[in-house]
């Protein structure tokens, strides 16, 4: 069985400090990779997607920056935070494109920027 | 760009009673979006409850039914009898069946189940 983790659950950062947000997929080989945000109140919406190891597509500006430096692994990060990263980061993954198929989520990352 | 509007904010049901969570799209781009309701019960993640590609099709899963309306632009999510254990909040969701690898969710409503 495929399995998603994600870390870490729930981060309180300052302004201006880097972050790191991680995501391991287990038991599915070339998986699709995504990270989806939902500020508080707003809409989830789709950040960046990986198709394979090294390659990856923004979707949002957010000044904010992902890497998929392995087969099972996806990042998101930053440098430098904003209030407005504050949200729920999603990660997820897929068998095939056009989402014909089901994505599977992790259970989230909660981040506080204050 | 394409959109999902469903109820917002929060809904209360009675257990036993009928559930109707309203959703319509707008795909300015895409004829015939696959069409999704996803649900976060407590604790877990997000997962899908049911998914429509073909229009006027109807998606079942867990007693909870969607119908894939494209005249009315409609995926209403019912229920006939709902429990307790269907509290959560549940996600209206599109994605363009052309290959653009991007869902696009509604706000998402949260059911609470009254006993």
């Amino acid at each position: 069985a495929q399995t998603i983790h994600q870390w870490p659950v729930a981060e309180i950062k300052a302004v201006g400090s880097p972050l790191s947000l991680g995501c391991t997929i287990k038991g599915k080989s070339s998986p699709n990779l995504y990270w989806y945000w939902q500020a508080t109140g707003g809409t989830l919406q789709q950040l960046f997607y990986s198709i394979t190891v090294g390659q990856v597509e923004s979707v949002v500006q957010l000044n904010l920056s992902a890497s998929r430096p392995k087969d099972d692994q996806f990042i998101l990060s930053t440098e430098k935070l904003l209030l407005s990263h504050s949200g729920f980061y999603l990660c997820a993954w897929s068998r095939d494109r056009g989402h014909t198929g089901q994505l599977y989520f992790g259970e989230g990352s909660k981040l506080t920027v204050l | 760009g394409d959109s999902v509007t469903q109820t917002e904010g929060q809904v209360t049901v009675s257990e036993s009673k009928s559930l109707i969570i309203n959703c319509t799209y707008s795909a300015t781009s895409i004829a015939y979006p696959n069409l999704f309701w996803y649900v976060r019960y407590p604790g877990e993640g997000l997962q899908l409850l049911l998914k429509v590609i073909t229009a006027g099709q109807k998606g079942s899963s867990r007693g909870f039914e969607a119908t894939y309306n494209k005249e009315t632009t409609s995926f209403h999510l019912q229920k006939a009898s709902v429990q307790e254990s269907d509290s959560a909040v549940y996600y209206c969701a599109l994605s363009d069946p052309g290959g653009a690898d991007r869902l696009t969710f509604g706000k998402g409503t949260q059911l609470i189940i009254q006993p």
